[in-house]
Protein backbone atom coordinates (compact mmCIF):
# COMPACT_ATOMS: atom_id res chain seq x y z
CA UNK A 1 0.00 0.00 0.00
CA UNK A 2 1.66 3.31 -0.80
CA UNK A 3 -0.46 5.81 1.27
CA UNK A 4 -1.56 7.37 -1.76
CA UNK A 5 -5.66 6.94 -1.90
CA UNK A 6 -7.54 7.75 -5.19
CA UNK A 7 -11.48 7.32 -5.63
CA UNK A 8 -12.92 6.58 -7.34
CA UNK A 9 -11.94 3.82 -8.66
CA UNK A 10 -13.84 3.36 -11.43
CA UNK A 11 -15.68 6.30 -13.64
CA UNK A 12 -18.76 5.66 -16.27
CA UNK A 13 -19.71 8.85 -17.94
CA UNK A 14 -21.08 10.37 -21.58
CA UNK A 15 -19.28 12.36 -24.24
CA UNK A 16 -19.70 16.48 -23.01
CA UNK A 17 -20.02 15.51 -19.33
CA UNK A 18 -17.91 16.89 -15.99
CA UNK A 19 -16.15 14.75 -13.52
CA UNK A 20 -14.01 14.65 -10.61
CA UNK A 21 -11.24 12.92 -9.54
CA UNK A 22 -9.80 12.99 -6.29
CA UNK A 23 -6.89 12.16 -4.41
CA UNK A 24 -5.16 12.12 -0.48
CA UNK A 25 -1.40 11.78 -0.58
CA UNK A 26 0.52 10.15 1.48
CA UNK A 27 1.05 11.41 5.23
CA UNK A 28 3.76 14.68 5.32
CA UNK A 29 3.88 14.56 1.44
CA UNK A 30 3.30 18.06 0.29
CA UNK A 31 3.40 17.46 -2.97
CA UNK A 32 0.80 15.96 -5.54
CA UNK A 33 0.98 15.03 -9.09
CA UNK A 34 -1.31 13.86 -11.64
CA UNK A 35 -0.73 11.68 -14.51
CA UNK A 36 -2.96 10.19 -17.53
CA UNK A 37 -2.05 6.51 -18.74
CA UNK A 38 -3.85 5.79 -22.17
CA UNK A 39 -3.22 2.34 -23.80
CA UNK A 40 -1.20 4.15 -26.88
CA UNK A 41 0.49 7.16 -24.60
CA UNK A 42 2.07 5.96 -21.81
CA UNK A 43 2.35 8.00 -18.45
CA UNK A 44 2.03 11.47 -19.22
CA UNK A 45 2.49 13.69 -16.24
CA UNK A 46 -0.33 16.46 -16.35
CA UNK A 47 -0.16 18.98 -12.95
CA UNK A 48 1.69 19.06 -10.21
CA UNK A 49 1.04 20.57 -7.04
CA UNK A 50 2.86 21.86 -3.90
CA UNK A 51 1.53 23.08 -0.57
CA UNK A 52 -1.63 24.23 -2.46
CA UNK A 53 0.27 26.02 -4.93
CA UNK A 54 0.31 25.05 -8.76
CA UNK A 55 4.07 24.13 -9.66
CA UNK A 56 4.03 22.49 -12.88
CA UNK A 57 2.72 21.73 -16.06
CA UNK A 58 2.68 19.16 -18.41
CA UNK A 59 0.40 17.99 -21.04
CA UNK A 60 -3.03 19.09 -19.69
CA UNK A 61 -5.53 20.00 -21.79
CA UNK A 62 -7.31 23.41 -21.10
CA UNK A 63 -10.85 21.10 -20.28
CA UNK A 64 -8.95 19.83 -17.31
CA UNK A 65 -8.12 21.88 -14.00
CA UNK A 66 -6.80 20.91 -10.83
CA UNK A 67 -6.56 22.29 -7.16
CA UNK A 68 -4.69 21.22 -4.02
CA UNK A 69 -6.47 21.73 -0.95
CA UNK A 70 -5.44 23.54 3.00
CA UNK A 71 -5.74 19.39 4.25
CA UNK A 72 -3.51 18.81 0.88
CA UNK A 73 -5.88 16.39 -0.63
CA UNK A 74 -6.15 17.11 -4.89
CA UNK A 75 -8.94 17.60 -7.56
CA UNK A 76 -8.88 17.25 -10.64
CA UNK A 77 -11.72 18.31 -12.98
CA UNK A 78 -12.39 17.62 -16.19
CA UNK A 79 -15.38 18.53 -18.67
CA UNK A 80 -16.60 18.54 -21.78
CA UNK A 81 -15.44 15.23 -22.24
CA UNK A 82 -14.71 13.16 -24.92
CA UNK A 83 -14.05 9.55 -25.82
CA UNK A 84 -10.54 10.51 -26.00
CA UNK A 85 -10.34 11.01 -22.47
CA UNK A 86 -11.13 7.55 -21.69
CA UNK A 87 -7.94 6.53 -19.73
CA UNK A 88 -6.47 5.71 -16.35
CA UNK A 89 -5.54 8.76 -14.07
CA UNK A 90 -3.31 8.30 -11.40
CA UNK A 91 -2.30 10.64 -8.52
CA UNK A 92 0.98 10.38 -6.92
CA UNK A 93 2.82 12.19 -3.87
CA UNK A 94 6.16 12.72 -3.23
CA UNK A 95 7.92 14.60 -0.46
CA UNK A 96 10.79 16.58 -2.41
CA UNK A 97 11.42 16.92 -6.20
CA UNK A 98 14.17 14.67 -5.81
CA UNK A 99 12.72 11.59 -3.84
CA UNK A 100 10.66 8.96 -5.10
CA UNK A 101 6.86 9.36 -6.09
CA UNK A 102 4.35 7.11 -4.39
CA UNK A 103 1.39 6.52 -6.79
CA UNK A 104 -2.38 5.79 -6.10
CA UNK A 105 -3.79 2.33 -7.77
CA UNK A 106 -5.63 4.96 -10.13
CA UNK A 107 -9.64 5.84 -11.22
CA UNK A 108 -10.56 4.57 -14.54
CA UNK A 109 -12.32 6.98 -16.42
CA UNK A 110 -14.59 5.27 -19.33
CA UNK A 111 -16.18 7.84 -21.66
CA UNK A 112 -19.52 6.30 -24.02
CA UNK B 1 -6.54 -7.83 -15.54
CA UNK B 2 -6.68 -4.29 -17.07
CA UNK B 3 -3.44 -4.04 -19.87
CA UNK B 4 -1.47 -0.54 -19.82
CA UNK B 5 0.28 -0.79 -23.17
CA UNK B 6 -0.53 -2.76 -25.99
CA UNK B 7 2.52 -2.29 -28.10
CA UNK B 8 5.30 -2.41 -25.20
CA UNK B 9 8.74 -4.30 -25.66
CA UNK B 10 7.63 -7.57 -24.23
CA UNK B 11 10.78 -9.54 -22.30
CA UNK B 12 9.92 -13.06 -21.65
CA UNK B 13 12.05 -15.31 -19.17
CA UNK B 14 11.86 -18.42 -17.33
CA UNK B 15 11.76 -18.43 -13.71
CA UNK B 16 15.11 -18.09 -11.78
CA UNK B 17 16.12 -16.52 -14.60
CA UNK B 18 18.09 -13.21 -14.72
CA UNK B 19 16.44 -10.38 -16.34
CA UNK B 20 17.61 -7.52 -18.04
CA UNK B 21 15.35 -4.34 -18.98
CA UNK B 22 17.06 -1.96 -20.39
CA UNK B 23 15.88 2.19 -20.76
CA UNK B 24 17.24 5.14 -22.93
CA UNK B 25 17.11 8.82 -21.97
CA UNK B 26 17.07 11.80 -23.77
CA UNK B 27 18.04 14.25 -21.67
CA UNK B 28 21.52 14.65 -20.54
CA UNK B 29 20.59 17.05 -17.86
CA UNK B 30 18.76 14.31 -15.82
CA UNK B 31 20.00 14.20 -12.13
CA UNK B 32 17.77 10.90 -10.92
CA UNK B 33 16.60 7.99 -12.37
CA UNK B 34 13.81 5.73 -11.09
CA UNK B 35 12.38 2.33 -11.61
CA UNK B 36 8.84 1.63 -11.32
CA UNK B 37 6.80 -1.48 -11.63
CA UNK B 38 3.40 -1.56 -12.72
CA UNK B 39 1.09 -4.87 -12.16
CA UNK B 40 -2.13 -5.15 -13.96
CA UNK B 41 -4.91 -2.57 -12.18
CA UNK B 42 -2.66 -1.34 -9.82
CA UNK B 43 -0.47 1.82 -9.94
CA UNK B 44 3.20 2.16 -10.73
CA UNK B 45 5.40 0.86 -7.74
CA UNK B 46 8.93 2.43 -6.73
CA UNK B 47 11.35 -0.55 -7.00
CA UNK B 48 14.67 1.44 -6.98
CA UNK B 49 16.55 4.55 -7.75
CA UNK B 50 19.65 5.73 -8.91
CA UNK B 51 21.55 9.74 -8.91
CA UNK B 52 23.50 10.70 -11.54
CA UNK B 53 27.01 10.63 -9.34
CA UNK B 54 26.47 6.96 -9.02
CA UNK B 55 26.92 4.29 -12.11
CA UNK B 56 25.54 1.34 -10.26
CA UNK B 57 22.98 0.74 -6.55
CA UNK B 58 21.87 -2.24 -5.90
CA UNK B 59 18.96 -3.15 -3.61
CA UNK B 60 17.35 -6.82 -2.77
CA UNK B 61 17.12 -9.36 -5.97
CA UNK B 62 17.55 -5.62 -8.04
CA UNK B 63 20.43 -3.55 -9.79
CA UNK B 64 19.95 -0.31 -11.55
CA UNK B 65 23.25 0.68 -13.71
CA UNK B 66 23.41 3.32 -15.34
CA UNK B 67 26.09 4.74 -17.96
CA UNK B 68 25.57 8.69 -18.69
CA UNK B 69 27.80 8.56 -21.42
CA UNK B 70 25.67 6.71 -23.94
CA UNK B 71 22.55 7.59 -21.66
CA UNK B 72 21.56 3.97 -20.71
CA UNK B 73 19.67 2.65 -17.47
CA UNK B 74 19.37 -0.94 -16.90
CA UNK B 75 17.37 -3.08 -14.02
CA UNK B 76 18.67 -6.20 -13.53
CA UNK B 77 16.32 -8.52 -11.91
CA UNK B 78 18.06 -11.77 -10.42
CA UNK B 79 16.13 -15.46 -9.89
CA UNK B 80 13.24 -13.89 -11.57
CA UNK B 81 10.03 -14.99 -10.02
CA UNK B 82 6.44 -15.11 -11.50
CA UNK B 83 5.50 -12.46 -9.06
CA UNK B 84 7.70 -9.80 -10.76
CA UNK B 85 5.46 -10.35 -14.18
CA UNK B 86 4.52 -6.71 -14.83
CA UNK B 87 5.59 -3.28 -16.42
CA UNK B 88 8.68 -2.04 -15.68
CA UNK B 89 9.20 1.85 -16.25
CA UNK B 90 12.12 3.81 -16.27
CA UNK B 91 11.85 7.84 -15.11
CA UNK B 92 13.89 10.94 -15.06
CA UNK B 93 13.97 13.92 -12.88
CA UNK B 94 14.24 16.79 -15.85
CA UNK B 95 15.44 19.85 -14.43
CA UNK B 96 13.27 22.47 -15.54
CA UNK B 97 12.23 25.02 -12.76
CA UNK B 98 10.16 22.68 -10.81
CA UNK B 99 11.52 19.06 -11.36
CA UNK B 100 8.85 16.70 -12.85
CA UNK B 101 9.32 12.98 -13.28
CA UNK B 102 9.19 11.87 -16.73
CA UNK B 103 8.25 8.37 -18.24
CA UNK B 104 9.38 6.10 -20.30
CA UNK B 105 7.25 3.75 -22.39
CA UNK B 106 7.90 0.71 -20.61
CA UNK B 107 8.44 -3.00 -20.91
CA UNK B 108 6.66 -5.84 -20.12
CA UNK B 109 8.15 -8.54 -17.98
CA UNK B 110 6.58 -12.03 -18.82
CA UNK B 111 8.28 -14.81 -16.30
CA UNK B 112 6.86 -18.39 -17.04
CA UNK B 113 7.08 -21.14 -14.08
Amino acid sequence: DSGVTQTPKHLITATGQRVTLRCSPRSGDLSVYWYQQSLDQGLQFLIQYYNGEERAKGNILERFSAQQFPDLHSELNLSSLELGDSALYFCASGTNPNSPLHFGNGTRLTVT
Amino acid sequence: GESVGLHLPTLSVQEGDNSIINCAYSNSASDYFIWYKQESGKGPQFIIDIRSNMDKRQGQRVTVLLNKTVKHLSLQIAATQPGDSAVYFCAEIRNSGYSTLTFGKGTMLLVSP
